[in-house]
């Protein structure tokens, strides 16, 4: 059964950098089937992909989030990454880490973590 | 890249269907056909419900059906039942620079 866990810190301040770790079980992030992506979702609104890796070290970004975001993979412990830079409160949401197999096809969810942007 | 249009709401009795409509363009429902839809109810990550416009993952009730035509996708369920009240999302791969587009988000309530 895959399984998703995101973890990291819950509140950053502005202009500093999110960091978000996703540690996958029941699949491999060395796997050619699957990408790996992250999703966020401001409180009480629509959701909003941020980019993603493949197992090749590959990664594809939102043209809205690229000049900020890098997506890397840790295949030792199973995990990817998410970093963030240059936060702001707009950037306060809840993060998921999913799997894609290619084509929006997100079938496994992280229950997703709350990270704040504030002093 | 303007996110996918819904309707901000859909409501429905038990046991009736309802549609649930997502507009694109000619960057992505238009020309592809890699279009998902999930339903996240409050609090809880999204579940993937259908992909590749009309595909059902297993585990899913067959009362969830995708369709696309032109520029719009559209997810019907069939047989509403309580459990079925929550947000539904769509998304789809778009050829502009976002690669990733979701939807605006539909609200479904079962009256």
């Amino acid at each position: 059964q895959v399984q998703l866990q995101e973890s990291g810190p819950g509140l950053v301040e502005p202009s500093e950098t999110l960091s978000l770790t996703c540690t996958v079980s029941g699949d491999s992030v060395s796997s050619d089937t699957s990408y790996w992506s992250w999703i966020r979702q401001p409180p009480g609104r629509g959701l909003e992909w941020i980019g993603y890796i493949f197992h090749t070290g590959s990664s594809n970004y939102n043209a809205s989030l690229s000049s900020r975001v890098t997506i890397s993979l840790d295949t030792s412990k199973n995990q990817f990454s998410l970093t963030l830079s240059a936060v702001t409160a707009a950037d306060t949401a809840v993060y998921f880490c999913a799997r894609d197999r290619m084509g929006a096809t997100f079938d496994h969810w992280g229950q997703g973590t709350l990270v704040t942007v504030s002093s | 890249q303007s996110a996918l249009a819904q309707p901000a709401s859909v409501s429905g009795s038990p046991g009736q269907s309802i549609t649930i409509s997502c507009a694109g363009s000619s960057s992505d429902l238009g020309v592809y056909d890699y279009v998902s839809w999930y339903q996240q109810h409050p609090g809880k990550a999204p579940k993937l419900m259908i992909y590749r416009v009309g595909d059902r993952p297993s585990g899913v009730s067959t009362r969830f059906s995708g369709s696309k035509s032109g520029n719009t996708a559209s997810l019907t369920i069939s047989g509403l039942q309580p459990e079925d009240e929550a947000d539904y999302y769509c998304t789809s791969y778009t050829s502009s620079s976002a690669f990733y587009v979701f939807g605006t988000g539909t609200k479904v309530t079962v009256l």
